[in-house]
């Protein structure tokens, strides 16, 4: 079955990079684009950024001075990486799944929080 | 594109009609969707396309609108249902709401 899974360091310092992984099984991602959306905690979602199918990228326009998406499609692996961390960058951080259409499978999350 | 979620906060009890509101900055030509997220869990996908249903949702569940209004309607609320619901529109970019959070009276 479809799955997602986060991982990545829990804390990060401040204007450190943080590098987080979305380990997927169940599809392929050269069939299936992959998006990074975080919640800072108590507040709402936004999207972050996507690879898409054929490895192209897109960012949202606030954050696409400080972040990169790549892959190893022959690991299913999706990485994140976004520099220049601060507090206000500390939030659960999922990886979702894309078929064409809105976001149908979601990992489970990761927490990390941006603290000296 | 942005959107705009109301109420904020909706109080109601087991058995109400509820309609949650989702407006966009711009049209969205029905590429909105709404997912239901609890407390600890990812969200997850109700509806697509304005009011098709995902796989496994139950049928209390429906969408409805056009352009830039859209709404999510729960016939009949069940216990289970208490959650925040957002809106998301991939028309133009992709952009969530900032949700509504359904709580009991």
């Amino acid at each position: 079955q479809v799955q997602l899974k986060e991982s990545g360091p829990g804390l990060v310092q401040p204007s450190q990079t943080l590098s987080l992984t979305c380990t997927v099984s169940g599809f392929s991602l050269t069939s299936n684009s992959v998006s990074w959306v975080r919640q800072p905690p108590g507040k709402g979602l936004e999207w972050m950024g996507a690879i898409w199918r054929g490895g192209s990228t897109d960012y949202n326009s606030a954050l696409k001075s400080r972040l990169s998406i790549s892959r190893d499609t022959s690991k299913s692996q999706v990485f994140l990486k976004m520099n220049s961390l601060q507090t206000e960058d500390t939030a659960i951080y999922f990886c979702t799944r894309s078929d064409s259409g809105p976001f149908d499978y979601w990992g489970q999350g990761v927490m990390v929080t941006v603290s000296s | 594109i942005q959107l705009t979620q109301s109420p904020s906060l909706l109080s109601a009890s087991v058995g109400d009609r509820v309609t949650l509101s989702c407006k966009g900055s711009q049209n969205i030509n029905n590429y909105l969707a709404w997912y239901q997220q609890k407390l600890g869990e990812a969200p997850k996908l109700l509806i697509y396309k304005t009011n098709s249903l995902q796989t496994g949702i139950p049928s209390r569940f429906s969408g409805s609108g056009s352009g830039t209004d859209y709404t999510l309607t729960i016939s009949s609320l069940h216990s289970e249902d208490l959650a925040t619901y957002y809106c998301y529109q991939y028309n133009n970019g992709w952009t969530f709401g900032g949700g509504t959070k359904l709580e009991l009276k």
